[in-house]
């Protein structure tokens, strides 16, 4: 059953330091995975990983996909209050054409 | 370009209610997606559509929710009965390539 986890579930930092939020997944055909921020209700797009497409960056976000391991990573470097949010890992299945997210990671960045 | 619109923002009815959602994806994505979101988990898939044919809606409760996408451009999803444990933010998303963009949202609140 194809599956998105991801860890930790919530985390506390303070403004200036970086954080590493964690997605693994299990697919039966890979196709794309997909970071959202979520703050109040829709999930904003962030990135799409493929196997062509292994790493992105934006700004103080960047994100890393480890196709041996099953999993990405989503750095935020100086962290800002404004990042304080849900983060969303989502992987696309080619065979189901399913868009599976995992429970997401509660993120407070405190001044 | 417009983003994925939702209507309405909010809803609160009383239980045994009905409630129709509806879901404008961005123009030209033919894959659109209903996902249902409670406090403190990932969004789960209700239906996803592919132009104008429900090609999952496995996760659907067809007892009391029903969902349409007629001309394979708007959509609305309807649950009547409603319950209590109904209340949720409805998510719409549409996707063209794998990626996947979501409107604002509905919270509905049955009380």
């Amino acid at each position: 059953e194809d599956k998105v986890v991801q860890s930790p579930l919530s985390l506390v930092v303070h403004e200036g330091d970086t954080v590493t939020l964690n997605c693994s997944y299990e697919v039966t055909n890979f196709r794309s995975l997909l970071w959202y921020k979520q703050e109040k209700k829709a999930p904003t797009f962030l990135f799409m990983l493929t196997s062509s497409g292994i790493e992105k960056k934006s700004g103080r976000l960047s994100s890393i996909l480890d196709k041996k391991e099953l999993s990405s990573i989503l750095n935020i470097t100086a962290t800002q209050t404004g990042d304080s949010a849900i983060y969303l890992c989502a992987m696309y299945s080619g065979n189901t054409g399913k868009l599976i997210f995992g429970q997401g990671t509660t993120l407070q960045v405190k001044p | 370009e417009a983003g994925v619109v939702q209507s309405p923002r909010y809803k609160i009815i009383e239980k045994k209610q009905p409630v129709a959602f509806w879901c404008n994806p961005i123009s030209g994505h033919n894959t659109l997606y209903w996902y249902r979101q409670n406090l403190g988990q990932g969004p789960e898939l209700l239906i996803r559509y592919e132009n104008e044919e429900a090609v999952d809606d496995s996760q659907l409760p067809k007892d009391r929710f029903s969902a349409e996408r007629l001309k394979g451009v708007d959509s609305t999803l309807k649950i009547q009965p409603a319950e209590l444990g109904d209340s949720a933010v409805y998510l719409c998303a549409s996707s063209h390539q794998g990626d996947a963009f979501f409107g604002q949202g509905t919270r509905l609140t049955v009380v």
